[in-house]
């Protein structure tokens, strides 16, 4: 059973623009969620996280926004450049666990 | 610094052979966390190491897999009688543990192991 769904395996969007990456969770005991980069051939690299304590925390152009009572959490990038060309993952996990339960993955897709 | 490595970065092995899949941490990361990510999934948690232990296995899909971390540094992953569905990435996790109850994960680049 997936806790932690990203219902759009890929997307496009150009240069400059906002790349608006979603998230999903059934789980209501999660507390602590993290976006992941991850390159071809490479291991997911850790991009930014929030506590359900906050609805926002962002980083330069990264911001993450979640929403408790739909269980939605979205990572906005703003603006959107070639290089951030991958793989995004959300993760979930219960701060007093030792689990981090990840979603299935965004492709996304900068166009020059 | 060095961040988490893994050896060796491909595997391929015939069905029912031994494999051991290695981990080296982030010097002082106390917790030590293995996932498999199999083709368009996203990595799923097998095992955490707390230091020495095996904290949390419940995620080791069967007894043909075992991990051990015997000085609280290197971690090795063994799967036994090896099955082609055992086909995927796997990759290792390692963080500071230190109680704050945050706790990012940094990844290793994972080995890509293929049971022919």
């Amino acid at each position: 059973d997936q806790q932690v769904k990203q219902n759009s395996p890929s997307l496009s969007v150009q240069e400059g623009r906002i790349s608006i990456l979603n998230c999903d969770y059934t789980n209501s005991m999660f507390d602590y969620f993290l976006w992941y980069k991850k390159y071809p051939a490479e291991g997911p690299t850790f991009l930014i996280s929030i506590s359900s304590i906050k609805d926002k925390n962002e980083d330069g152009r990264f911001t993450v926004f979640l929403n408790k009572s739909a269980k939605h959490l979205s990572l906005h990038i703003v603006p959107s450049q070639p290089g951030d060309s991958a793989v995004y993952f959300c993760a979930a996990s219960a701060m007093a666990g030792n689990q981090f339960y990840f979603g299935t993955g965004t492709s996304l897709t900068v166009i020059p | 610094g060095a961040g988490v490595s893994q050896t060796p970065s491909n595997k391929v092995t015939e069905k029912g052979k031994y494999v051991e899949l290695r981990c080296d941490p982030i010097s002082g990361h106390t917790a030590l966390y293995w996932y498999r990510q199999s083709l368009g999934q996203g990595p799923e948690f097998l095992i955490y190491f707390q230091g020495t232990g095996a904290a949390d296995d419940s995620g080791l899909p069967n007894d043909r897999f075992f991990a051990v971390r015997p000085e609280g540094s290197v971690s090795t992953l063994k799967i036994q009688r090896t099955e082609r569905g055992d086909s995927a990435m796997y990759l290792c996790a390692s963080s500071l543990k230190s109680g704050s109850g945050i706790d990012t994960q940094y990844f290793g680049p994972g080995t890509r192991l293929t049971v022919l």
